[in-house]
């Protein structure tokens, strides 16, 4: 069964740098969204992209964040000057249609 | 704006035990339901989905039916396993929402004991 698979599954950064959290979506799916958990917090949307544009985007998603699908497989979540509240679990999801979304297996990003 | 509320966790039963886990949510028109599951070191996946009024949604035993009347789907099953110890989202895609943007309630805690 095609799955929806994340890179790497553990990234620690000191404050300030650059990270990018690799996702590859299920291949013949059209939507791609990326969310977060805090520890011990809600699922929270960050971004979804359709047709090689964000289709929309949270408050969360400020300038320090930016996506990308640079080729047809991968589809990236940058964040430029990482935050101590940047810590947290992130999800890349994948979908055929605007409704039901498969999750990878998350990143837990550990910002120091 | 849209969002979900579920009933706090944890929820402890015993194997074998009847679960519900409550969700009730807030948004304008017909959204689509889900439920998600998060197994423990695992991320989210789908369990049931229902996309208008009186739909059920099933799987792997689990059930739950969009009441646009009391805007809740509550999670059902009839005789849980240790094996379903989970945390459990309820979320919704509002129904004007082209993008796909999931709202998730604040997930509830499933502990089965044996």
């Amino acid at each position: 069964e095609p799955e929806v698979t994340q890179t790497p599954s553990h990234q620690v950064t000191q404050m300030g740098q650059e990270v990018i959290l690799r996702c590859v979506p299920i291949s013949n799916h059209l939507y791609f969204y990326w969310y977060r958990q805090i520890l011990g917090q809600k699922v929270e949307f960050l971004v979804s992209f359709y047709n090689n544009e964000i289709s929309e985007k949270s408050e969360i998603f400020d300038d320090q964040f930016s996506v990308e699908r640079p080729d047809g497989s991968n589809f990236t979540l940058k964040i430029r000057s990482t935050k101590l509240e940047d810590s947290a679990m992130y999800f890349c999801a994948s979908s055929r249609e605007a409704n039901e979304q498969y999750f990878g297996p998350g990143t837990r990003l550990t910002v120091t | 704006g849209n969002s979900v509320t579920q009933m706090e966790g944890p929820v402890t039963l015993s194997e074998e035990a009847f679960l519900t886990i409550n969700c009730t949510y807030t948004a304008t028109g017909y959204p689509s339901l889900f439920w998600y599951v998060q197994y423990p070191g695992e991320g989210l996946q789908l369990l049931l989905k229902a996309t208008k009024a009186d739909d059920k949604g099933s799987n792997k035993g689990f059930e739950a039916t969009y009441r646009k009347e009391t805007t809740s789907f509550h999670l059902e099953k009839g005789s849980v396993q240790v094996s379903d110890s989970a945390v459990y989202f309820c979320a919704l895609i509002g129904s004007y929402n082209q993008g796909g943007k999931l709202i998730f309630g604040q997930g509830t805690e499933l502990s089965v004991k044996p």
